[in-house]
């Protein structure tokens, strides 16, 4: 079946440690986002990318990096610089650049990371 | 600037009640709008979406939203509140801003079911 895949559920993080969190779609979509989400709240974007080789900043990218080597990957490494990177993070993706032509997007299961 | 507002944080109902979840949005342009649920510690799955069609949409398990700008309001309802449906539920808005779309998402509300 078609999907969104993301690796680990749960990751546990040391101080000063750089984690990657995986994400792999077998729905051909050009476009892919990270959604960081704290416990009672809303989502909010770290980065999107809208096609191979390209990837903006969203409105916390600021202590995560990400690639976009191929179309069906969108790894986000979680850096030592970002101080309170306890969450539960939601890759989506979606065909086009985003929902507004009726595109929807389709999220992955979510991986939690918490720092010890 | 676009934004969505859900009035309710959390919102109780009995089993077999009607379910009532409330957004309002702001958009300068002819938005598309969406719910989503999200059960616990799972991803996010579409509900249903309004892309300038039928102002009355249907979604999944019974669920339905009407569209209504002149109140700039997308409510989500049902008529018959299942134990199951206990979950968050996110409305969303995009419009197309500038160059690119502009995904914003509400803050949630949480829905009980009561036995």
């Amino acid at each position: 079946d078609g999907g969104i895949t993301q690796s680990p559920k749960y990751l546990f993080r040391k101080e000063g440690q750089n984690v990657t969190l995986s994400c792999e779609q077998n729905l051909n979509h050009d476009a892919m986002y990270w959604y960081r989400q704290d416990p009672g709240q809303g989502l909010r974007l770290i980065y999107y990318s809208q096609i191979v080789n390209d990837f903006q900043k969203g409105d916390i990218a600021e202590g995560y990096s990400v690639s976009r080597e191929k179309k069906e990957s969108f790894p986000l490494t979680v850096t030592s610089a970002q101080k309170n990177p306890t969450a539960f993070y939601l890759c989506a993706s979606s065909i086009g650049i985003g929902p507004s032509s009726g595109n929807t997007i389709y999220f992955g299961e979510g991986s939690w990371l918490t720092v010890v | 600037a676009q934004s969505v507002t859900q009035l309710d944080s959390h919102v109780s109902v009995s089993e077999g009640t009607p379910v009532l979840l409330r957004c309002n949005y702001s958009s300068s342009y002819s938005p598309s709008l969406f719910w989503y649920v999200q059960h616990p510690n799972k991803g996010l799955q579409l509900l249903l979406k309004y892309t300038s069609a039928a102002t009355l949409v249907k979604g999944i398990n019974g669920f339905e939203a009407e569209f209504k700008k002149s109140e700039t309001s997308f409510h989500l309802t049902k008529p018959s509140a299942h134990m199951s449906d206990a979950a968050e539920y996110f409305c969303v808005v995009s419009d197309r801003e500038t160059s690119y779309d502009k995904v914003i998402f509400g803050p949630g509300t949480s829905l009980s079911v009561i036995p």
